[in-house]
């Protein structure tokens, strides 16, 4: 247990929608990142942040949005589903911007698009 | 662009023997490497890192892992495999995220451990 825990743990949309994803960072965490994990594929970064701000993103289009909030929990959205948008989605919480290197994942949020 | 390659989609080994699963790395400066273990349907857990210092790092659960800078390679390693084992095994490679300052981390492609008794 890492204690990092996301919602919903699955959930089924249909292309063009929309979807919002919930992360709660481990205690004493103030940094948050997010990962794509699809089928067969190692986790692809997608952004991360750091005391509410966004710190940095990886090749995600910018429909793939985020919030962190006072607390350092986090959201993900995604607007305007595409079919290619459904994998394992992860959150990982840490200290200080990740410099140890050493994430603590969420058992993650599976989204299916139809 | 930092990055890590796995070569093996999947390795078999018999319970008690040896393992070693296989990753490569291609960075610019010194190497932060990783591995992480995901269990089927859960997230990923930390196993070891290397930073700096003694080639052969000691992680969670009886892992090891090389560090072979002429080789670029940081193989995963345990003296005597378990079923238990059986998982999906990630490399992965410190990078800098250029606009925030921050650090992000690249993965393999994963190798599936298959421990058979």
């Amino acid at each position: 247990e890492t204690g990092v825990t996301q919602s919903p743990t699955h959930l089924i949309k249909t292309r063009g929608q929309q979807v919002t994803l919930r992360c709660s960072s481990q205690s004493g965490h103030n940094t948050v990142s997010w990962y794509q994990q699809a089928l067969g594929q190692g986790p692809q970064f997608i952004f991360q942040y750091y005391r509410e701000e966004e710190n940095g993103r990886g090749n995600f289009p910018p429909r793939f949005s985020g919030l962190q909030f006072p607390n350092y929990s986090s959201e993900l959205n995604v607007n305007a589903l595409e079919l290619d948008d459904s994998a394992l989605y992860l959150c990982a919480s840490s200290r200080d911007r990740e410099r140890s290197g050493e994430l603590f994942f969420g058992e993650g949020s599976r989204l299916t698009v139809l | 662009a930092q990055s890590v390659a796995q070569p093996e989609d999947q390795v078999n080994v018999a319970e008690g023997n040896p393992l070693t699963v296989k990753c490569t790395y291609s960075v610019s400066g010194n190497p932060y490497l990783f591995w992480y273990v995901q269990y089927p349907n859960r997230g990923l857990q930390f196993l070891l890192k290397y930073i700096t210092g003694d080639n052969l790092v000691k992680g969670s659960y009886g892992f090891e892992a090389e560090f072979n800078k002429s080789q670029t390679s940081f193989h995963l390693k345990k003296p005597s495999a378990l079923v238990s084992d059986s998982a999906l095994y990630f490399c992965a490679v410190r990078g800098y995220i250029l606009t925030g300052g921050g650090n992000k981390l690249t993965f393999g492609t994963g190798t599936q451990l298959k421990v058979e008794l």
